[in-house]
């Protein structure tokens, strides 16, 4: 099983529908969770951190269930601009080093 | 505030010759520095990671090397490229246990 999954898509969606991607992750022991987001020929950027109780920013909602270990992004309304791949990245729980392991990305595509 | 630099940022190079992409961090010290590659279609293979000057662990054994000569500094090298070696390389810095922020990438096409 890999370390951290994702379904690639792509999802496409109308402009102001709500769309939400889980991701799953092997390591039970994991302790940070993040989205990032990635344009085309872009390097991915930080999207907003998965806490434990959940956040929201904005249009954006993310989840976290440890029973389950997947973690979820929620987009309500979507634009035309939140097309993109959209990554989740989870860190183990290690004494020392700091290494991510970073799912394979969901593809989103909002169309008019 | 901090900023991340990678150059160049395309770069295309015949099998066998040379590599040398460099990465600078400004703005932060003693950040953990990493190293990428993400091929066409495919997911962030992480490459190299460095805690400190001098410190450089690599996670996928291949024909590349890294070095950081200085704090805010990490560089990707190859003696001699592969068309395999062909992808997107992003340098990415952490603050130790925080979150990464990667640089713009350098796209490297090897013919």
């Amino acid at each position: 099983r890999k370390e951290v999954e994702q379904d690639p898509g792509p999802f496409n969606v109308p402009e102001g529908a709500t769309v939400a991607f889980n991701c799953t992750y092997s390591n039970s022991a994991s302790q940070s969770f993040f989205w990032y987001r990635q344009d085309c020929r872009k390097e991915p950027k930080l999207l907003m951190s998965v806490y434990s109780s959940g956040n929201e920013d904005g249009r954006f909602t993310a989840q976290l269930n440890r029973a389950s270990q997947y973690i979820s992004l929620l987009i309500r309304d979507s634009k035309l601009s939140d097309s993109a791949t959209y990554l989740c990245v989870v860190i183990p729980a290690s004494g020392g080093s700091y290494i991510p392991t970073f799912g394979r990305g969901t593809s989103l595509i909002v169309h008019p | 505030s901090q900023t991340i630099h990678q150059w160049p940022a395309t770069l295309v190079q015949p099998v066998g010759s040379p590599l040398s992409l460099e990465c600078t961090v400004e703005g932060t010290s003693n950040p953990n520095l990493y190293w990428y590659r993400q091929a066409a279609g495919r997911g962030l293979q992480l490459l190299f990671y460095s805690v400190g000057i001098g410190q450089i662990s690599s996670e996928v054994p291949q024909n590349l090397s890294a070095s950081r000569p200085q704090d805010r500094q990490f560089i990707l090298s190859s003696k001699k490229l592969l068309l395999s070696d062909s992808g997107f390389y992003l340098c990415a810095w952490s603050a130790k246990v925080e979150t990464q922020y990667f640089g713009p990438g350098t796209r490297l096409l090897v013919l």
